[in-house]
C-alpha cells in the first residue's frame, strides 16, 4: 500500500527565510511524486512533479523539490520565501491509473 | 479551457439526510477522482470512476457512492450522513499522470 509521511504540520517562517518541506513515501512501483498548494480559499493547484529523469524538479514560484530514491524522500524547497507562499501544502504519490495518496499536509504561515 | 467544476459550492444538511455533489471533469478526461478533505485528516481517497465503472474505492464505508454518467461528469452520492462527514470534497479528473482538481464542495452536517 502506498504512503505518505509529511513531517511538520504547521511551519512559520519570517520573510526572505529558506523552506524545506520533509516528505517520505512508501510506495511499491513506479513512482510519481507530487507537491500541491492549496492557498486560502484557492483550489488545490499542482506546485510540481516527479515522473522520470532529473531527481532535481523545479516547479511554480520558484520552488523546487528533490527525489531521492534511496531515501524515499521527496521534499520541497524554496530559498526565501514570500508572505503570499502563506499555504497549505500536500506531498503525494501516485497517479497515473491509480489514486493519489495525500500526506496529511503543512501549513505554511509566512511573516511579513 | 475549462477547468473541473464542481456543485453546489456549498451544502447544508442534517443528520440522516442524503448529500448528492457533482463534478464536471475537464473536456477530454475519462477519469474522475473524488477525495475527502476532513479537518486535520488531509485528503482522503474516495472513488475513482473511469469510462463510468467504479475501478477503486478508499476506506469509507458504502453509504459513500457515486457514479458517472456517458458525458464523464460524476455525482457522489452520500447517504444517513452523520456529523463526520462534514468535510470539503474534492473531484479531479486526470490526463495521463496529472490529476486537476476541482474548487470542492463544502458539506456540513448539523
Amino acid at each position: 500500500a502506498q504512503s505518505v509521511s509529511q513531517h511538520n504540520h504547521h511551519v512559520i517562517l519570517s520573510e526572505a527565510a529558506s523552506l524545506e518541506l520533509g516528505c517520505n513515501y512508501s510506495y511499491g512501483g513506479t513512482v510519481n511524486l507530487f507537491w500541491y498548494v492549496q492557498y486560502p480559499g484557492q483550489h488545490l493547484q499542482l506546485l510540481l512533479k516527479y515522473f522520470s529523469g532529473d531527481p532535481l524538479v523545479k516547479g511554480i514560484k520558484g520552488f523546487e523539490a528533490e527525489f531521492i530514491k534511496s531515501k524515499f524522500s521527496f521534499n520541497l524547497r524554496k530559498p526565501s520565501v514570500q508572505w503570499s507562499d502563506t499555504a497549505e501544502y500536500f506531498c503525494a504519490v501516485g497517479g497515473g491509473y491509480q489514486k493519489v495518496t495525500f500526506g496529511i499536509g503543512t501549513k505554511l504561515q509566512v511573516i511579513p | 479551457e475549462a477547468g473541473v467544476t464542481q456543485s453546489p459550492t456549498h451544502l447544508i444538511k442534517t443528520r440522516g439526510q442524503q448529500a448528492t455533489l457533482r463534478c464536471s471533469p475537464i473536456s477530454g478526461h475519462t477519469s474522475v477522482y473524488w477525495y475527502q478533505q476532513a479537518l486535520g485528516l488531509g485528503l482522503q481517497f474516495l472513488l475513482w470512476y473511469d469510462e463510468g465503472e467504479e475501478r477503486n474505492r478508499g476506506n469509507f464505508p458504502p453509504r459513500f457512492s457515486g457514479r458517472q454518467f456517458p458525458n464523464y461528469s460524476s455525482e457522489l452520492n452520500v447517504n444517513a450522513l452523520e456529523l463526520e462527514d462534514s468535510a470539503l470534497y474534492l473531484c479531479a479528473s486526470r490526463l495521463v499522470n496529472e490529476q486537476f482538481f476541482g474548487p470542492g464542495t463544502r458539506l456540513t452536517v448539523l
